[in-house]
């Protein structure tokens, strides 16, 4: 069964990038769309972006100035950096798999990673 | 970008009672392209429903969803402890894709 693991420094700099990785293990990567959700402390959930294993990407706008995703279908890992970080971008990062069903791709997430913790100090 | 509201946002029951969680969304998301998830302390969400009313491959018959357009319902038949959580809705029928602010479900 497939799993997802976000890896990724804990603590970044304010002003610096934050650069996360999630790697698939159990199933290919390939055929999928994925993304990346954050969640602040108490907070609900902001869908960031996503990627398709072909490389053909969608950003939220209120992010997407900032942000970029990227994958690696050798490594069976996709990746976002968030620039100029604040204390706002202080989240939990998760990472997940879109669903394919009917050979039809859906942007809701069945598979889950566990998060990352991501703190932006001053 | 679609708003969407859930309501109430705490619900304190006893197990076995039943509940009604609400979504609303700003504008319609077209074929009822609306999941609902619950999230567990310390997890991450986990797919309940999808479609509106279609449920995730192993959720339990209890959990249900209904609704169209704009109005969205997950209803909880009979309250089991592992049900006491947080629960989001979220629409994919267009970018970006947004989600509620949750409802707790918590003991009474």
């Amino acid at each position: 069964q497939v799993q997802l693991q976000e890896s990724g420094p804990g603590l970044v700099k304010s002003s610096e990038t934050l650069s996360l990785t999630c790697t698939v293990s159990g199933g290919s990567i390939s055929g999928y769309y994925w993304s990346w959700i954050r969640q602040p402390p108490g907070r609900g959930l902001e869908w960031i972006a996503y990627i398709h294993s072909t490389g053909s990407a969608n950003y939220n706008p209120s992010l997407k100035s900032r942000v970029s995703i990227s994958v690696d279908t050798s490594k069976d890992q996709f990746s976002l950096k968030v620039g100029s970080v604040t204390a706002a971008d202080t989240a939990l990062y998760y990472c997940a798999r879109h669903v394919f069903l009917g050979s039809y791709h859906y942007h809701f997430m069945d598979v889950w990673g566990k998060g990352t913790t991501v703190t932006v100090s001053s | 970008e679609i708003v969407l509201t859930q309501s109430p946002d705490a619900l304190s029951l006893s197990p076995g009672e039943g509940a009604t969680l609400s979504c609303r969304a700003s504008q319609s998301v077209g074929s009822n392209y609306l999941a609902w998830y619950q999230q567990k302390r310390g997890q991450p969400p986990r797919l309940l429903i999808y479609g509106a009313s279609s449920r995730a491959t192993g959720i339990p018959d209890r959990f249900s969803g209904s609704g169209s357009g704009t109005d969205f319902t997950l209803t909880i038949s009979r309250l089991e402890p592992e049900d006491f959580a947080v629960y989001f809705c979220q629409q994919y029928v267009g970018s970006p894709f947004t989600f509620g602010g949750g409802t707790k479900v918590e003991i009474k």
